[in-house]
């Protein structure tokens, strides 16, 4: 069974640009949940979606945003990137929503902004 | 590498020693709670998890304490190898919070052979 998929695996954008990130879930997993890492903060909760719906919001800033698709396969986009995004966006699957539900992280994709 | 946290507190321990990785939660309405383990490049692997109505649960090599009175989880990895050097990281569910995992700041744990 494939694990998750995210892409790309790395990005290099400009400040003030956009960008968009993709992650496929595992085969069958439902919910889709994004995480952003940095040294900083660690780790922290973007968003959840289930059946194409967000269940779940994290605190961050309406420049981060993101959708679900049919197949499940997830995006998330960031507008007006500043240098302060720079990090690792990690994409975590799940069979179901609810506690209880092991999430599967993928790889992530590491975000540069400069 | 990546690097996941320039400041992070680490363990060092000798190969076959048993490791304790501790951590602090915060919301007392958490149910769910998981250890995952972090290699350096990789997204984060689920090791073990615990509901709040247990306070301890054993895994392959793993065991996890739960104390709900001072808010505290505990991984503890018996006979540790070198392939258990990782960050480690605590995260917890709030009741009805879907898959909205609260993660703790992380253990460097180091093996010395």
């Amino acid at each position: 069974k494939a694990g998750v998929t995210q892409t790309p695996r790395y990005l290099i954008k400009t400040r003030g640009q956009q960008v968009t990130l993709s992650c496929s879930p595992i085969s069958g997993h439902r919910s889709v949940s994004w995480y952003q890492q940095t040294p900083g903060q660690g780790l922290q909760f973007l968003f959840e979606y289930f059946s194409e719906t967000q269940r779940n919001k994290g605190n961050f800033p309406g420049r981060f945003s993101g959708r679900q698709f049919s197949n499940s396969r997830s995006e998330m986009n960031v507008s007006t990137l500043e240098l302060g995004d720079s990090a690792l966006y990690l994409c975590a699957s799940s069979p179901v929503q609810g506690a209880g539900s092991e999430a599967f992280f993928g790889q992530g994709t590491r975000l540069t902004v400069v | 590498g990546e690097s996941v946290g320039l400041h992070l507190p680490t363990l060092s321990v000798q190969e076959g020693d048993n490791s304790i990785i501790n951590c602090a939660y915060s919301n007392s309405a958490s149910d769910y709670f998981i250890w995952y383990k972090q290699e350096s490049g990789k997204g984060p692997q689920f090791i073990i998890d615990i509901r709040s109505n247990m306070d301890k649960r054993q895994g392959q090599r793993v065991t996890v304490l739960l104390n709900k009175t001072v808010k505290h989880l505990s991984l503890q990895i018996a006979a540790t190898q070198p392939g258990d050097s990782a960050v480690y990281f605590c995260a917890e569910i709030p009741n009805n919070a879907g898959n909205m995992l609260t993660f703790g700041g992380g253990t460097r744990l180091m093996v010395k052979p």
